[in-house]
């Protein structure tokens, strides 16, 4: 079953601009991940942030986590061409797996 | 360099026929997973493996089975069973089995079409 939900489903924007990325789940959770997909390739790891946390930053990267809403978000800032991917958030609630979402599609215009 | 590999890139089966997927990691990771995507959607597990000589169901196992006879080592066969098989199939491996808290690493995926 796909526990995350994300919105949008896709976002264009120009280059520079930020984009931000929304997920929400259902049950309680250890710790939610940040996954990006280039067109044909596999998904790559980005960020994690755990269920005792608020807020991860990675660079250009920003990650937050409402557990009380169930939900997370992922900003991209002052975003380039090259970010222009699939971007999956994956909850985690017992070691062994993860359950991703269906993902935003990004675009980014230069 | 260290890394998961998958193959072939493209497959192609024909009907009534089972097919294999390989998938090989030098991480010296304890968890594989095998996942099917369609297009435009998220991953769906189809099965896992924890450690050697052990293997778990995910979502949608049906018409599906796997082996884990070595660490390195988790092909997934695509049974003739499974009646929509033309997916994208990624296989990804974790570190520690039961550690929360550690990421997936991904291969590029093998695509597979019916004929």
């Amino acid at each position: 079953s796909q526990q995350g939900e994300e919105d949008p489903q896709a976002l264009s924007i120009q280059e520079g601009e930020n984009a931000t990325m929304n997920c929400s789940y259902k049950t309680s959770i250890n710790n939610l991940q940040w996954y990006r997909q280039n067109s044909g390739r596999g998904l790559v790891h980005l960020i994690l942030i755990r269920s005792n946390e608020r807020e991860k930053h990675s660079g250009r990267l920003r990650v937050t986590l409402d557990t009380s809403k169930k939900s997370s978000s992922l900003l991209i800032t002052a975003s380039r061409a090259a970010d222009t991917a699939s971007y999956f958030c994956a909850t985690e609630t017992s070691g062994s797996r993860l359950t991703f979402g269906e993902g935003t599609q990004l675009t980014v215009n230069p | 360099d260290g890394g998961i590999t998958q193959s072939p890139k493209y497959l192609f089966r024909k009907e009534g026929q089972n097919v294999t997927l390989s998938c090989e990691q030098n991480l010296n990771h304890d968890a594989m997973y095998w996942y099917r995507q369609d297009p435009g959607q998220g991953l769906r597990l189809i099965y896992y493996s924890q450690i050697v000589n052990d293997f778990q169901k995910g979502d949608i196992a049906e018409g599906y089975s796997v082996s884990r006879e070595k660490k390195e080592s988790f092909p997934l066969t695509v049974t003739s069973a499974q009646k929509n098989p033309t997916a994208f199939y990624l296989c990804a491996s974790k570190l520690k089995t039961g550690v929360s808290g550690q990421p997936q690493h991904f291969g590029d995926g093998t695509r597979l079409s019916i004929l």
